[in-house]
């Protein structure tokens, strides 16, 4: 039992370029979400999904798109990624609206 | 939307000492409560929760916090602490069925 897994750990990107996240949870959890990190910021949410085929916006979800796919699989993508974007993202899931569990995080940087 | 504040950044304690984080948030309506850890390194670990019933609430690792509803408050504490605890300690409410909002955290260094 992996729980969450987040693919890739760290990633460097040009300013416009594109890349997807993936977000995957062994544990038939129905909500899945995406986070991200800042210092001195805490963690904002970004996007969530409540079922598989469903996504919803979360506190900061400019720049940013999902998919959901599978039940198993969240993923976020970045069409023209931007310096502003350089953070920690975070996946969580959970079986309803109770406990999040959290994967490793991924590391991005956008020069 | 919610507000949650941790007003301690970072706070630096020899080992024994006892610890205790504050945190406050803005909702007065019915919230779930929680704590999170981040041990240098690692993802984001669940101490301990409050949805309902005994206001005080007891997590891993000897860490307990209280719910006092007319203060906003659920603070988080520990009676001796140990090297070990070093980590990012966050707050997090949430508001809804889906809403998590997390304070910007609490830097915990333990001195041995």
């Amino acid at each position: 039992n992996a729980g969450v897994t987040q693919t890739p750990k760290f990633r460097v990107l040009k300013t416009g370029q594109s890349m997807t996240l993936l977000c995957a949870q062994d544990m038939n959890h129905e909500y899945m979400y995406w986070y991200r990190q800042d210092p001195g910021m805490g963690l904002r949410l970004i996007h969530y999904s409540v079922g598989e085929g469903t996504t919803a916006k979360g506190e900061v979800p400019d720049g940013y798109n999902v998919s959901r796919l599978k039940k198993q699989n969240f993923l976020l993508g970045l069409e023209s990624a931007a310096p502003s974007q350089t953070s920690v993202y975070f996946c969580a899931s959970s079986r309803d609206t109770d406990t999040q569990y959290f994967g490793p995080g991924t590391r991005l940087t956008v020069l | 939307a919610q507000s949650v504040s941790q007003h301690n950044h970072h706070v630096i304690l020899s080992e024994a000492a006892s610890l205790e984080l504050g945190c406050n948030y803005s909702y007065g309506g019915t919230v779930n409560l929680f704590w999170y850890v981040q041990y240098p390194g690692q993802h984001l670990q669940l101490l301990l929760k409050y949805f309902s019933g005994d206001p005080l609430v007891k997590g891993i690792k000897g860490f307990e916090a209280e719910f006092i509803k007319s203060k906003f408050s659920f603070n988080l504490r520990k009676p001796s602490v140990q090297w070990s605890d070093t980590a990012e300690y966050f707050c997090a409410v949430k508001e809804g069925a889906n809403n998590l909002f997390f304070g910007t955290g609490t830097r915990l260094t333990v001195i041995p």
